[in-house]
């Protein structure tokens, strides 16, 4: 199993909707969040973190965490045709210090 | 803007020959990392740095080698580069001053585009 999980997609959304993109995680002490935007041929972007049970919104985007099911997931609303990039979802792994990132999800918005 | 640079972007070079990149930081943040990027195999660690002269290696380190003698710089070796080792090389930081210093919220640098032939 890996440890940090993602539909690859492509994912394509039509603008204005909500785009929901998910994760899945394997090891249960982890505790901080992550999700990166990464446009072709530049680098990854932090835009959200969570740590707690819930949701955590910024704008028009909204992390959800689920730990009981070793679920994160972040909703874009309103999307428009610039959030199309790949988003890439990021465990930290509390025992071993390190990051570890799924292979990301392919996102477009369809005008 | 993290103010993290790298370089150089983009290099072509042939196989059997040493190269070094480097990453720097001008915000005094503690933890740096190496990761590569390959498409099918997504961002795997090489190797990171928990201060001046700590390093340890990642889940992707045979035929790399770091070194990080001050603060804002770590660089990045491949002794010998073999075709394998064609990627995209991103730079990491992490662990702002007058954080609680923890490695986990990362941001990158603009990444350096290496070509082995």
């Amino acid at each position: 199993q890996k440890e940090v999980e993602q539909n690859s997609g492509p994912l394509s959304v039509p603008e204005g909707a909500i785009a929901s993109l998910n994760c899945t995680y394997s090891d249960r002490g982890s505790q901080s969040f992550f999700w990166y935007r990464q446009y072709s041929g530049k680098s990854p972007e932090l835009i959200m973190f969570i740590y707690s049970n819930g949701d955590k919104e910024d704008g028009r985007f909204t992390a959800q965490l689920n730990k009981a099911s070793q679920y994160v997931s972040l909703l874009i609303r309103d999307s428009q045709p610039s959030d199309s990039a790949t988003y890439l979802c990021a465990v930290w792994i509390q025992g071993a210090q390190k990051l570890v990132f799924g292979q990301g999800t392919r996102l477009t918005i369809n005008p | 803007d993290a103010g993290i640079t790298q370089s150089p972007r983009h290099k072509v070079t042939e196989t059997g020959t040493p190269v070094t990149l480097r990453c720097h930081q001008t915000e005094n943040h503690r933890y740096m990392y190496w990761y590569r990027q390959d498409p099918g195999h997504g961002l795997r660690l090489i190797h990171y740095s928990y201060g001046v002269k700590d390093t340890d290696k990642g889940e992707v380190s045979d035929g790399y080698s770091v070194s990080r003698s001050k603060t804002e710089d770590f660089l990045l070796t491949l002794e010998s580069a073999t075709s394998s080792q064609t990627s995209v090389y991103f730079c990491a930081i992490s662990g702002k001053p007058g954080t609680s210093g923890s490695g986990d919220t990362q941001y990158f640098g603009p990444g350096t585009r290496l070509t082995v032939l």
